[in-house]
Order: structure tokens, then sequence, then C-alpha cells
């Protein structure tokens, strides 16, 4: 059992780039969730997702899109790259009010 | 709306002493409120969770966590710090509902000391 799994790992990107990163879950959750994580701001909500084909904004959308076309998967995408979205990327998923599982984290460079 | 201050970004505790880790929350629904556990390099592991049951709950690693609505908090407690406890701890609230979004605090860094 996989749980929540984030690609990639590690990413260096240039300003204006663009990249998408994947979070895929094998736990058949409803809801799933993108996070930044930065230091001394705890993890603020991107964007998140109720169902598959639904999406909705968090606190922070601002530079990211996100799909969720299938259940399993939940795709971050950032259209062209700035330094302030260099953090690491938490994707986690739940099932209704349950807790949230969490993957491993996507640590993200912009140069 | 909801939100979650974690009173104290740093704490340091010498090994075998209490742990306190203070958690206050706001939310328009009854909460449901979590503690997860960082380590360095990782992601998110739950410790314990609140859901309207009881208002004492046990966790993992022995850490538990008091419920106390008058005082809208949620500290999470240890009798005795061990080495392995050094980390960074986050307090969460849910309020429910089909939208159902996890609102974090900034976390507090507990250090152990021999």
């Amino acid at each position: 059992n996989a749980g929540v799994t984030q690609t990639p790992k590690f990413r260096v990107l240039k300003t204006g780039q663009s990249m998408t990163l994947l979070c895929a879950q094998d736990m058949n959750h409803e809801y799933m969730y993108w996070y930044r994580q930065d230091p001394g701001m705890g993890l603020r909500l991107i964007h998140y997702s109720v169902g598959e084909g639904t999406t909705a904004k968090g606190e922070v959308p601002d530079g990211y899109n996100v799909s969720r076309l299938k259940k399993q998967n939940f795709l971050l995408g950032l259209e062209s790259a700035a330094p302030s979205q260099t953090s690491v990327y938490f994707c986690a998923s739940s099932f209704g009010s349950s807790q949230a599982f969490f993957g491993q984290g996507t640590r993200l460079t912009v140069v | 709306a909801q939100s979650v201050t974690q009173l104290g970004s740093h704490v340091s505790v010498s090994e075998g002493a209490l742990v306190l880790l203070r958690c206050n929350y706001s939310s328009s629904v009854p909460p449901y409120l979590f503690w997860y556990v960082q380590y360095p390099n990782q992601g998110l592991q739950l410790l314990l969770k609140y859901t309207s049951a009881a208002t004492l709950v046990k966790g993992i690693n022995g850490f538990e966590a008091e419920f106390k609505k008058s005082e809208t908090s949620f500290h999470l407690t240890k009798p005795s710090a061990h080495m392995s406890d050094a980390a960074e701890y986050f307090c969460a609230v849910r309020g429910g509902g089909t939208a159902s979004k996890l609102t974090f605090g900034t976390g507090t860094r507990l250090q152990v000391t021999l």
C-alpha cells in the first residue's frame, strides 16, 4: 500500500519555466489537497478537490492551476515559475472528515 | 472561517521533562482537531485527532491532547520527553461540511536536550 506518492521529489526550475507536480493516492479518497510549506508559515493550502472533476481555491492559489481528471490523481501546475514559488510542496488526501495522509513532499527551487 | 494559532515557534525541554505544545483554534462550527508531527525531510504523520468523542485524546508515541471548548484550546502534552521527540509539530483544524478544508498552524519546533 503506497499511500500518497508525489512526483518528482526534487526539481530546479528557471524563472518563467512551467512544470507539473503529480500526486497519486491508492486509498480511494475523495478529498485531495496541495499545500506549500515555507519556514515560519506552516502549511498553506493552495488548491483542493472534493471529488473527481472538481477543484477549488485555497488560501494561496495565485500562480498555480490544478486538475483532478481521475479520482486517484491530483496535478499541480506552475504556468510561469517565479522565485517566490520556491518551497516544499505537499499533497494530501482524506476520506471525508477523517485524517489527511501526506506525501513525502516535493522540494522546488526556482532560480 | 477557521484558524489555528500555535504559541511558540520553538520549544526546548530537557530529556525526561514534560512537553507542552499549545494550540488554540477558531471555528464557526464544531471542529475536528489534529496534531501532526514532521521529522526532518519527511512528510507529516498523524499523532492524534479529536472528532467530538472523548475530550482527552491519546495518540502515538505517548502524546495526548485535551479538547477544551471553553478555552478553544487543544494543547499537546507528553509526560516525559525523549530525544526522538525532536521534530516539528503542527496543529490543524477541520471545520466539517462537504468543503472540508484542513487549516494548519505555523508549527512548533521541539528541541530535546540532554
